[in-house]
């Protein structure tokens, strides 16, 4: 069954540094999207993308956070400057026809020290 | 704004019993979908089951099923003949419908932690 992939499965950086967090979605999906999961509280919407641009986005989803999709395979996060409240469980997901659930990836841990 | 509740923050059931996960959701949508979300230990999110709420038939998967009442805004979760794999976090979650102007995004529920006892 067709998955996708994030990388890495976990990541240390100190406070302040610059860390990209990547996703392989599924081939033929054309939506694509970033939640984040803060330890114990609930999965919440970061940002949604489609044909090259950021469909939508949230509260959350301020100038320390960009997307991209650079090479029509990767899908990219990168957050500026961390912060300690930035670890989190960072999910990508991806969708094909808009009648079905996404599917997530199985997530990035990130600390942030 | 959409909302999902799910009251019970944590479950137990026996192995080979029977478990309901309720799920309640405020939404002023007249077509929109829920999902099922699982969550083990490993923190990878799966998709259990969804319903298209124009469909007035209830979603089974194998030994999950919901239960489905439009008009109470109530989406619930049977899991019958419970396995010790069933252990996770689940989640309620809600989309809208895009054709109806709504957001991508999906709106999750707060967690149900369901143990399951051998």
């Amino acid at each position: 069954e067709p998955e996708v992939t994030q990388t890495p499965s976990h990541q240390v950086t100190q406070m302040g540094q610059e860390v990209i967090l990547r996703c392989v979605p599924i081939s033929n999906h054309l939506y694509f999207y970033w939640y984040r999961q803060i330890l114990g509280q609930k999965v919440e919407f970061l940002v949604s993308f489609y044909n090259n641009e950021i469909s939508e986005k949230s509260e959350i989803f301020d100038d320390q956070f960009s997307v991209e999709r650079p090479d029509g395979s990767n899908f990219t996060l990168k957050i500026r400057s961390t912060k300690l409240e930035d670890s989190a469980m960072y999910f990508c997901a991806s969708s094909g026809p808009r009648i079905y659930g996404y599917t997530f990836g199985s997530g990035t841990r990130l600390t942030v020290v | 704004a959409q909302t999902v509740t799910q009251s019970q923050p944590e479950m137990s059931v026996q192995e080979a019993e029977t478990v309901t996960l309720s799920c309640t959701y405020d939404t002023s949508e007249s077509d929109y979908y829920l999902f099922w979300y699982k969550q083990p230990p490993s923190r990878q999110m799966i998709l259990v089951i969804r319903q298209e709420a124009y469909k007035q038939q209830n979603a089974t998967e194998n030994r999950f099923s919901v239960n489905f009442q439009k008009a109470a805004k109530s989406f619930s979760l049977k899991i019958s003949d419970s396995q010790l794999g069933d252990a996770a976090m689940y989640f309620c979650a809600y989309r809208s419908l895009l054709t109806q102007g709504g957001s991508e995004k999906l709106v999750f529920g707060k967690g149900t932690k369901l143990t399951v006892n051998p």
